[in-house]
């Protein structure tokens, strides 16, 4: 099973500032097969980013994504106050087809 | 526009069972895989099990393997989740979750609204 290591637990920014999140891996996953998703209290998790940095559809283009084998990154590039939220990242290249434990995005 | 529709969710005792239906519209229902995603009040994300396009290949997390079974009815547009020998451990949220191929290597791409399961005595 890989195992996906979120970081930080928690970030703490202002409007306007580059975000950073990492999504570590415990083996390699195949051919870039990893997703990050958005979630905002009391709703769905939606779709950012899959194949490590293809954006998906009416994704604002301040987020991207990089990254191979076991190191991966979601970039905002400038934070938005809509920005704050719980990310995760999944790998699916493997089952099983796990997520990371969530890196919370605050605003300050 | 794809629209997933969770229902079954209800409260159960530990040892019992529980079949949720996520009923599927706005896309070729039999051309994707279909997952199940959980998610324990105020915790993360966890993939619980996925299912092809045909049905033919089935995938499950540990946790769940030999309790769960997912199955689907592509002339209905519908997926299940058969739970037995539920554990308080299985109390969440569960969403059914549109992957982006039929199968192998599917992203989630689209999401369902979630049904609460919750077991205790």
């Amino acid at each position: 099973e890989i195992v996906l290591t979120q970081s930080p637990g928690t970030l703490s920014m202002s409007p306007g500032e580059a975000v950073t999140l990492s999504c570590g891996a415990s083996q390699s996953v195949a051919s870039g097969f990893l997703a990050w998703y958005q979630q905002k209290p009391g709703q769905a998790p939606r779709l950012l980013i899959y194949g490590a940095s293809s954006r998906a559809t009416g994704i604002p283009d301040r987020f991207s994504g990089s990254g191979s084998g076991t190191d991966f990154t979601l970039t905002i590039s400038t934070l938005e106050p809509e920005d704050s939220a719980v990310y995760y990242c999944q790998q699916y290249g493997s089952s099983p087809f796990t997520f990371g434990g969530g890196t919370k995005v605050e605003i300050k | 526009e794809v629209q997933l529709l969770e229902s079954g969710g209800d409260l159960v005792q530990p040892g019992g069972s529980l079949r949720l239906s996520c009923a599927a519209s706005g896309f070729s229902f039999g051309g994707y895989a279909i997952n199940w995603v959980r998610q324990a009040p105020g915790k993360g994300l966890q993939w619980v099990s996925s299912i092809s396009g045909s049905g033919a290949t089935t995938y499950y997390a540990d946790s769940v393997r030999g309790r769960f079974t997912i199955s689907r009815d592509n002339s209905r547009n519908t997926l299940y989740l058969q739970m037995n020998s539920l554990r308080a451990e299985d109390t969440a949220f569960y969403y059914c979750a549109k992957g982006s191929r039929g199968y192998s290597n599917f992203y989630i791409d689209s999401w369902g609204q979630g049904t609460l399961v919750t077991v205790s005595s």
